[in-house]
């Protein structure tokens, strides 16, 4: 159980472009998503925390305008990486909540966004 | 600020010696912690934790780490490592009355055969 789907796991685009990446909770309802974002041999930094039906709350330094997030259910954030530049190129990578749980997060497998 | 600091960025041992590495928080008050291992081409996955009670928590395939309040550690332990404990590891807290996670750097662990 607690499975975490993303979606692309790989996309390559084209600067100025927009692209989207879906985050699913596949057996599990989850209040809270969290999106990080991993640079090649650092570890996991935060961009945001997605609630359910409500704005993103996003962490210092993070571009809301440039990161959009939307949480429309229990199962499922989507994260629009807008106009895309190279320096956008990452892995990202989501993270899952359960409604009931002990706080703890379940991670999905991460996107690998390469942008041209 | 709070932080997380993972003292070994990489580590190289041969199967069946033991293993510790380290994890050291800022945080003075409540927390709960996370030990994460991400092995090559796969999401990160959940070892251990503590949220309250014994100190020494046991996790999936023979680990363990040990909560040191005093010293602000939660250091993670394994008797003897395989070579399919060739992996990352991240450290994490969740400070009290926060809903989110703050990572180490990460501990790079390569066992030889």
């Amino acid at each position: 159980g607690a499975v975490v789907s993303q979606h692309p796991s790989r996309v390559i685009c084209k600067s100025g472009t927009s692209v989207k990446i879906e985050c699913r909770s596949l057996d599990f309802q989850a209040t809270t998503m969290f999106w990080y974002r991993q640079f090649p041999k650092q570890s996991l930094m935060l961009m945001a925390t997605s609630n359910e039906g409500s704005k993103a709350t996003y962490e210092q330094g993070v571009e809301k305008d440039k990161f959009l997030i939307n949480h429309a259910s229990l199962t499922l954030s989507t994260l629009t990486v807008t106009s895309a530049h190279p320096e956008d190129s990452s892995f990202y990578i989501c993270s899952a909540q359960p409604l009931a749980g002990g706080g703890e997060q379940f991670f999905g497998p991460g996107t690998r966004l390469t942008v041209l | 600020a709070q932080s997380v600091s993972q003292h070994n960025h990489h580590v190289i041992l041969s199967e069946a010696a033991s293993l510790e590495l380290g994890c050291n928080y800022s945080y003075g008050g409540t927390v709960n912690l996370f030990w994460y291992v991400q092995y090559p081409g796969q999401h990160l996955q959940l070892l251990l934790k503590y949220f309250s009670g014994d100190p020494l928590v046991k996790g999936i395939k023979g680990f363990e780490a040990e909560f040191i309040k005093s010293k602000f550690s939660f250091n993670l332990r394994k008797p003897s490592v395989q070579w399919s404990d060739t992996a990352e590891y991240f450290c994490a807290v969740r400070p009290g009355g926060y809903n989110k996670l703050i990572f180490g750097a990460g501990t790079r662990l390569a066992v030889h055969p």
